[in-house]
């Protein structure tokens, strides 16, 4: 599976939009960029995926550019809810099982 | 619609005894299934993947094991617990793969804290 990097934290302002980058320059033609956020002591959630296609749903957008080595989760109006650990991840759904490697993710803090 | 059940949310065990941790999911069938450890707060591990009954991969080498009885129960188990077992245990699940058009992404269950002491 590729490999990707993330910052390791940032802040954003409540009511702003929140750009989380992520990078996997590795990735392969199968492989899709899942995000995933996880709360303190909760299990992840499921936030977005995508292939090459730009992708929107009513938690968040998800931007891959052209050459998929690199993505961007935009939350549009970031609420303290939205603190959490926010994962970037590449994986084919069907080989190894689709498993989901981890990395240390991004670490958003919003602040009112 | 399909549903995660994981349990118990938290245990403490002491050092040597045994673990049986039960995961199972409804409404769906030929699921993978995977269990996960954190660890330290950040950082989840893979440690078992399952794409079918008594289809068991390891990830990493330690103390732990899994098994799929059934299609929808995953069980992880340990014989004698280390005080490095301790962590929150996260089992998920994703359908099978089918083609594209399908949100294969994992639903987590809400986790197990062990504690070993």
């Amino acid at each position: 599976d590729a490999k990707t990097t993330q910052p390791p934290s940032m802040d954003c302002a409540e009511g702003r939009a929140a750009n989380l980058p992520c990078n996997h320059s590795t990735i392969s033609g199968n492989e899709y960029v899942y995000w995933y956020r996880q709360i303190h002591s909760q299990g992840p959630q499921y936030i977005i995926h995508g292939l090459k296609n730009n992708e929107t749903n009513e938690m968040a957008s998800l931007i891959i550019t052209e050459d998929r080595k690199s993505s961007t989760l935009i939350l549009p109006h970031a609420t303290l809810r939205d603190t959490a650990v926010y994962y970037c991840i590449v994986s084919s759904s069907y080989n190894q099982g689709g498993k989901l490697i981890f990395g240390q993710g991004t670490e958003l803090s919003v602040k009112p | 619609s399909q549903t995660i059940h994981q349990w118990p949310a938290t245990l403490v065990q002491p050092v040597g005894s045994p673990l049986s941790l039960e995961c199972t999911v409804e409404g769906t069938s030929n699921p993978n299934l995977y269990w996960y450890r954190q660890a330290a707060g950040r950082g989840l591990q893979l440690l078992f993947y399952s794409v079918g009954i008594g289809q068991i991969s390891s990830e990493v080498p330690q103390n732990l094991s899994a098994s799929r009885p059934q299609d929808r129960q995953f069980i992880l188990s340990s014989k004698k617990l280390l005080l490095s077992d301790s962590g929150f245990y996260l089992c998920a699940w994703r359908p099978l793969y089918r083609g594209l058009g399908v949100n294969y992404g994992y639903t987590f269950g809400s986790g197990t804290r062990l504690t070993v002491v």
